[in-house]
């Protein structure tokens, strides 16, 4: 089953804008990551976010996380047309040793040249 | 290695068939996971190491499917009697000791292809 929702589930700008992408959760976690694919192989780690912080930047990435919310979300400034891929969410949670990670279904972004 | 690689990167075969999917995580990394992603999903755990041991194979869908990694490296997912169904990209990642705390790398995934 998958815990984490995003929303929206396509996005499409153009290049230089700015765009967010929201994650929801249903369970109580450790931390959450973000994580960027391209046609459909080869999942690449952004961004790694834990439970006690609010707030993390690497270059042009900004991911927010309200644990009371249950939400996470992730800004990309700036777009450029590299920047098209499809971006998941993903949740560790806070029992036991388990570090699996669990995924929500994904979020389709397109910058336009 | 630089990354986790996996072999093969396409497999294709025929219902009743067994398969193997080798995964090679990053050096030093004790962690290994493997997960599967269906067409237009995210990617679904299937199993976790940390060593040889699996620590964690609530994923695994039925018994079916078995992975083994005998030496704390290498791991091997194998699945019997292969069904339409199995079709999916199988991802393989790894992560350093302290896996609460530690991202993880993907490798490029296996296609497998059930006819």
């Amino acid at each position: 089953s998958q815990q984490g929702e995003e929303d929206p589930q396509a996005l499409s700008i153009q290049e230089g804008e700015n765009a967010t992408m929201n994650c929801s959760y249903k369970t109580s976690i450790n931390n959450l990551q973000w994580y960027r694919q391209n046609s459909g192989r080869g999942l690449v780690h952004l961004i790694l976010i834990r439970s006690n912080e609010r707030e993390k930047h690497s270059g042009r990435l900004r991911v927010t996380l309200d644990t009371s919310k249950k939400s996470s979300s992730l800004l990309i400034t700036a777009s450029r047309a590299a920047d098209t891929a499809s971006y998941f969410c993903a949740t560790a949670g806070d029992t036991g040793a388990n570090s699996k990670l669990t995924f929500g279904k994904g979020i389709t972004l397109s910058v336009r040249p | 290695g630089a990354g986790v690689s996996q072999t093969p990167s396409n497999k294709v075969t025929e219902k009743g068939k067994y398969v193997e999917l080798r995964c090679d995580p990053i050096s030093g990394h004790t962690a290994l996971y493997w997960y599967r992603q269906s067409l237009g999903q995210g990617p679904e755990f299937l199993i976790y190491f940390q060593g040889t041991g699996a620590a964690d194979d609530s994923g695994l869908p039925n018994d079916r499917f078995f992975a083994v990694r005998p030496e704390g490296s290498v791991s091997t997912l194998k699945i019997q009697r292969t069904e339409r169904g199995d079709s999916a990209v199988y991802l393989c990642a790894s992560s350093l000791g302290a896996p609460f705390y530690n991202e993880q790398f993907f490798g490029p995934g296996t296609r497998l292809t059930v006819l």
